[in-house]
């Protein structure tokens, strides 16, 4: 299976400011994904990233909060812009060949803002 | 309602019973995986199965895909078991994975 680096693994953030997590695979994956999860909450899918062209973006989740960016098969990076307390969670990307592959996800961000 | 339900939400057992958690789905799957979570939020994958049965070491997993039902089996359980276990769906429509709330196991020596 994939090997999933994601960075940084955590983060505390003042209000106001942006984070970028990126998430970096051992070997060219076909989809990957970008999770949040709430505390106590299971996981949302915020967006597909998609290579070469933009994110494909869940209902409740849009482009300008949640920046995405797909440079090639390998690579995803997510910001988190103008951060809030409610945007404290844990942040995942997973990656699969295709839709009937398991995913297979990264160690997660743990970003708390103050 | 939840698309995906699991139960219980928390279980607390002693090293070495037989641990069950159930998942029930309410939507069209093409398949369905069970997750495991640590306390510093990182995900494994351990299994993805569309029908019958699927075994690796001490766990256990099956389907019923009539009864929109699936169980996670843990034999001889061991403190290192313990974590959140995630169902998911794998939408036949949408193509996406639609998460259950996760059940809290705790394996005490």
């Amino acid at each position: 299976s994939a090997v999933i680096s994601q960075k940084p693994s955590r983060d505390i953030c003042q209000r106001g400011t942006s984070l970028t997590i990126q998430c970096q695979v051992d070997s060219q994956v076909t989809m990957m994904f970008w999770y949040r999860q709430q505390p106590g909450q299971s996981l949302t899918l915020i967006a597909t990233a998609n290579q070469g062209s933009e994110a494909t973006y869940e209902s409740g989740f849009v482009i300008d909060k949640f920046p995405i960016s797909r440079p090639n098969l390998t690579f995803s990076t997510l910001t988190v812009s103008n951060m809030s307390p409610e945007d404290s969670s844990i942040y995942l990307c997973s990656v699969s060949g295709t839709h009937n592959q398991p995913q297979h996800f990264g160690d997660g961000t743990r970003l708390s803002i103050l | 309602k939840n698309e995906v339900e699991q139960s219980p939400q928390n279980l607390t057992a002693q090293e070495g019973e037989f641990i069950t958690i159930n998942c029930s789905y309410s939507v069209g799957i093409s398949a369905l995986h069970w997750l495991q979570q640590h306390p510093g939020g990182g995900i494994v994958s351990l299994f993805m199965l569309s029908s019958g049965k699927k075994k690796h070491g001490r766990l256990i997993a099956t389907i019923n895909i009539q009864e929109k039902h699936s169980s996670l089996h843990i034999t001889a359980s061991h403190p290192r078991d313990s974590a959140v276990y995630i169902c998911a769906a794998l939408n036949q429509g949408a193509q996406k994975l639609v998460f259950g709330q996760g059940t809290r196991l705790t394996i005490n020596p």
